[in-house]
């Protein structure tokens, strides 16, 4: 079956503008969490969605917002992009938001801000 | 404040040798562990975890050891082979946290023929 796809691939945007990021999660899955990945703070978790809903988010400034859809895909925002944000997006998919269910990535989006 | 560390960025073996790729965590809370392994330009794909309740779990080459009350957990890699050359990431989990995993900064790991 397909896996976890991520649109687009790569993106270059400038300081002040913002993005808008779509994760496709394997058919079943309704789970979709994303991941920030830069090199010094290794893989950060922003947030999680389930059915819809926002079940958990971590620690990241409210410039970053996401939503799911009711076919389980997912789209994430990041509005008025600072440099720092330039960083590799990861989205995971499973079937639940238990933790035990296993998660699967997508390649992610490079995003680079000039 | 990074709870999940992995102190070694990168780490070189011989084939056939011992890989080992270790892990230290600060949150007593995280009572779940797991390593991904990424190559470049795909996503993390999960290897293999344990629950705290454990000390050891074992799948083919691949072996986790936990040591709890050093915080501390290893991946052995037996033997090593080319293809398992990639970055190793060792995250962890909590019973409040859901889906939400804390990942360590990674060690690229080579295996040299």
């Amino acid at each position: 079956k397909a896996g976890v796809t991520q649109t687009p691939r790569y993106l270059i945007k400038t300081r002040g503008q913002q993005v808008t990021l779509s994760c496709s999660p394997i058919s079943g899955h309704r789970s979709v969490s994303w991941y920030q990945q830069t090199p010094g703070q290794g893989l950060q978790f922003l947030f999680e969605y389930f059915s819809e809903t926002q079940r958990n988010k971590g620690n990241f400034p409210g410039r970053f917002s996401g939503r799911q859809f009711s076919n389980s895909r997912s789209e994430m925002n990041v509005s008025t992009l600072e440099l720092g944000d330039s960083a590799l997006y990861l989205c995971a998919s499973s079937l639940s938001w238990n933790r035990k269910s296993e998660q699967f990535f997508g390649p992610g989006t490079r995003l680079t801000v000039l | 404040d990074q709870q999940v560390k992995q102190n070694s960025p990168s780490l070189s073996v011989q084939e056939g040798r011992i890989s080992i790729l270790n892990c230290d965590y600060t949150n007593s809370m995280f009572d779940y562990f797991l390593w991904y392994k990424k190559y470049p330009a795909e996503g993390p794909t999960f290897l293999i975890s344990i629950s705290s309740i454990k000390d050891k779990n074992e799948d083919g080459r691949f072996t986790v050891f936990l040591n709890k009350s050093a915080k501390h957990l290893s991946l052995h890699i037996v033997p090593s082979q080319p293809g398992d050359s990639a970055v190793y990431f060792c995250a962890a989990n909590s019973q409040t946290g859901a889906n939400n995993l804390f990942f360590g900064t990674g060690t690229r790991l080579t295996v040299i023929p």
